[in-house]
């Protein structure tokens, strides 16, 4: 149980264009779901954390306009990354609490800007 | 807020060899604290955590931790290691399901032959 589909795995891009990656709960509702992105070799950043109907909370140092996150419904959350540049280049993550004090993740998003 | 540290960013061992990856947190609250192993290329599988009850966790594949409030610590062992055991562990502290996972920096565990 409390698994969260995300898509794509993969996706390679054109500078300037945008991305949408997509998070959902499949077996549960997520009140509240976490973005991170991975550098390589690096930790998780927590970019921002999304309530279901409200506005995302961003981390410090996150792009809000850049880094657009939807949680519309209780079973989908996406990020859009716009106009991106290779610099966005990176692994994102998602990651929805649950009830129980714990959480489970997506499987990742590998973007390449080229 | 919570930090983790993670002082080790690599550990090499031999296979069956015993090992401990170590983590310490700091919080003003109670935590939940978890960690993660994740392979190449891929995401995050949650090996064992700590919500409450007995301070000893364990794996279904031979690892364990220890949460120590008096050292603010949750350090993973494993009494035998294995090839496939190879890997990157993530420490991670939170205040609950509904607050936000913090990350300890990693430890790349590589197990040689």
């Amino acid at each position: 149980g409390a698994v969260v589909s995300q898509h794509p795995s993969r996706v390679i891009c054109k500078s300037g264009t945008s991305v949408k990656i997509e998070c959902r709960s499949l077996d549960f509702q997520a009140t509240t779901m976490f973005w991170y992105r991975q550098f390589p070799k690096q930790s998780l950043m927590l970019m921002a954390t999304s309530n279901e109907g409200s506005k995302a909370t961003y981390e410090q140092g996150v792009e809000k306009d850049k880094f657009l996150i939807n949680h519309a419904s209780l079973t989908l959350s996406t990020l859009t990354v716009t106009s991106a540049h290779p610099e966005d280049s990176s692994f994102y993550i998602c990651s929805a609490g649950l009830q129980s004090g714990g959480y489970t993740f997506g499987s990742g998003t590998r973007l390449t800007v080229v | 807020a919570q930090s983790v540290t993670q002082l080790d960013s690599q550990v090499p061992v031999f296979e069956e060899a015993p090992v401990e990856l170590r983590c310490n947190y700091s919080s003003s609250v109670s935590v939940y604290l978890f960690w993660y192993v994740q392979y190449p290329n891929q995401g995050l599988q949650l090996l064992l955590k700590y919500l409450s009850g007995s301070t000893l966790v364990e794996s279904i594949n031979g690892f364990e931790a220890e949460f120590n409030k008096s050292q603010t610590s949750f350090h993973l062992r494993k009494p035998s290691v294995h090839i496939s055991d190879t890997a990157e562990y993530f420490c991670a502290v939170s205040a609950g399901g509904s607050e936000k996972l913090v990350f300890g920096k990693g430890t790349k565990l590589t197990v040689n032959p």
